[in-house]
């Protein structure tokens, strides 16, 4: 079946450091990827997404790139920033349509 | 505004009870999820639903019901079998996109259940 691995958290940075949280994959077919991102006590906001190999999803500063050949879909920021902290999610849907969800990593980011 | 919506934010319930959390959405969405999300943890899937008067399991759906009577609505039950019911539980809806395209899901703002 499906399954994402993320890497595991939690991450803490100082303001306008550089960001990356990893993100592989398994599937069969050619699913679409996502990151999610979670603010406390709330549901999940997608934050950006890629449909094919080498598109490169962006939104607000972030940025990652559907990799085919290794199977990666990497989360990264030039500068983040306070308000950036979250806990993300790295996501994938199939031919079912389901969204499989990695296991999420928080950031915390100190001013 | 389009959106999806659960209900209510938090809900206690003593054991043994049977309670229902409501997930409605105005997005004309084929396609309902329900999610559970412990502390720390990621999200894992409970029952999803692709079309009316059809629903699967997911990956923990023991001890949950689901029905899915309108395109709308997508109430999930968290019944006296579900034995460690304490989580936060998210509601999420999608469509299917062109081709081989998978549009992503938009979720609600989740529910909060406590055992007492």
């Amino acid at each position: 079946g499906n399954s994402v691995t993320q890497m595991e958290g939690p991450v803490t940075l100082s303001e306008e450091a550089f960001l990356t949280i990893n993100c592989t994959y398994t599937a069969t077919g050619y699913p679409s990827l996502f990151w999610y991102v979670q603010y406390p006590g709330e549901g999940l906001q997608l934050l950006l997404k890629a449909t094919k190999a080498d598109d490169k999803g962006s939104n607000k500063g972030f940025e990652a790139t559907y990799r085919k050949e290794t199977t990666s879909f990497h989360l990264e920021k030039g500068s983040v920033q306070v308000s950036d902290s979250a806990v993300y999610f790295c996501a994938l849907t199939g031919s079912a349509r389901q969204l499989t969800f990695g296991s999420g990593t928080q950031l915390t980011v100190l001013p | 505004d389009g959106g999806i919506t659960q209900s209510p934010k938090y809900l206690f319930r003593k054991e043994g009870q049977n309670v229902t959390l409501s997930c409605e959405q105005n997005l004309n969405h084929d396609a309902m999820y329900w999610y559970r999300q412990d502390p720390g943890q990621g999200l894992r899937l409970i029952y999803y639903s692709q079309i009316v008067n059809d629903f699967q399991k997911g990956d923990i759906a023991e001890g949950y019901s689901v029905s899915r009577e309108k395109k709308e609505s997508f109430p999930l039950t968290v019944t006296s079998a579900q034995k460690n019911p304490t989580a936060f539980y998210l509601c999420a809806s999608s469509t299917p996109g062109r081709g081989r395209e998978n549009t992503e899901a938009f979720f609600g703002q989740g529910t909060r259940l406590t055992v007492v």
